[in-house]
């Protein structure tokens, strides 16, 4: 059962035009969500995170919007850079579950 | 601070073989986390221990195990290794009285053979 989706493998954007990044999840409990960065061989960097009371969060050139209802959010870079390239993985967290993170299959972007 | 650290950073076994992995979490951090992750499936949860004691465990087979220490490093154990265990393994450490994020090492790279 995967609570956390991203249904996108991979990701093609241009230099200089905008990276929207989706992840789907189903379990109404989460309300806490981030957004990693990982290159290869590395490990995760923790890039922006949402609590589930805000709707949108900004950082520099990435934004996260999160939409209770659809249970849905997602991550925008604007503009994209080279240096963008990696794969992005969500997670949420709930009380429930002591905080454990669950993660999404990740997305690769190639700018 | 010093970030997370893992070691050793590459490791080759053959099938058979067991190996033990080590993470030294962030200084104040008691929360320490492990993942699997293979090409194409993400982060797979491996255990999470807090002062000591495992709090979550995912749906691994019990020749993963792992423990903390008291001054919250941790350890991970693979038994009878198996050709897919190859993989990077992840650990992150974070402190949960403040915040529900994550700071990873640069892990493992595990191949066996």
């Amino acid at each position: 059962d995967q609570q956390v989706k991203q249904n996108s493998p991979s990701l093609s954007v241009q230099e200089g035009r905008i990276s929207i990044l989706n992840c789907d999840y189903t379990n109404s409990m989460f309300d806490y969500f981030l957004w990693y960065k990982k290159y290869p061989a590395e490990g995760p960097t923790f890039l922006i995170s949402i609590s589930s009371i805000k709707d949108k969060n900004e950082d520099g050139r990435f934004t996260v919007f999160l939409n209770k209802s659809a249970k849905h959010l997602s991550l925008h870079i604007v503009p994209s850079q080279p240096g963008d390239s990696a794969v992005y993985f969500c997670a949420a967290s709930a009380p429930a579950s002591n905080y454990q993170l669950i993660w999404g299959a990740g997305t690769k972007l190639i700018i | 601070k010093a970030g997370v650290t893992q070691t050793p950073r590459y490791l080759i076994k053959t099938r058979g073989q067991q190996v033990t992995l080590s993470c030294s979490p962030i200084s104040g951090h008691r929360s320490v986390s492990w993942y699997q992750q293979t090409p194409g499936q993400g982060l797979q949860f491996l255990f999470e221990y807090f002062s000591e004691t495992q709090r979550n465990k995912g749906n691994f087979p019990g020749r993963f195990s792992g423990r903390q220490f008291s001054n919250s490093r941790s350890e991970m154990n693979v038994s009878t290794l198996e050709l897919g265990d190859s993989a990077l393994y992840l650990c992150a450490s974070w402190d949960t009285l403040s915040t529900d994020t994550q700071y990873f090492g640069p892990g493992t790279r595990l191949t066996v053979l």
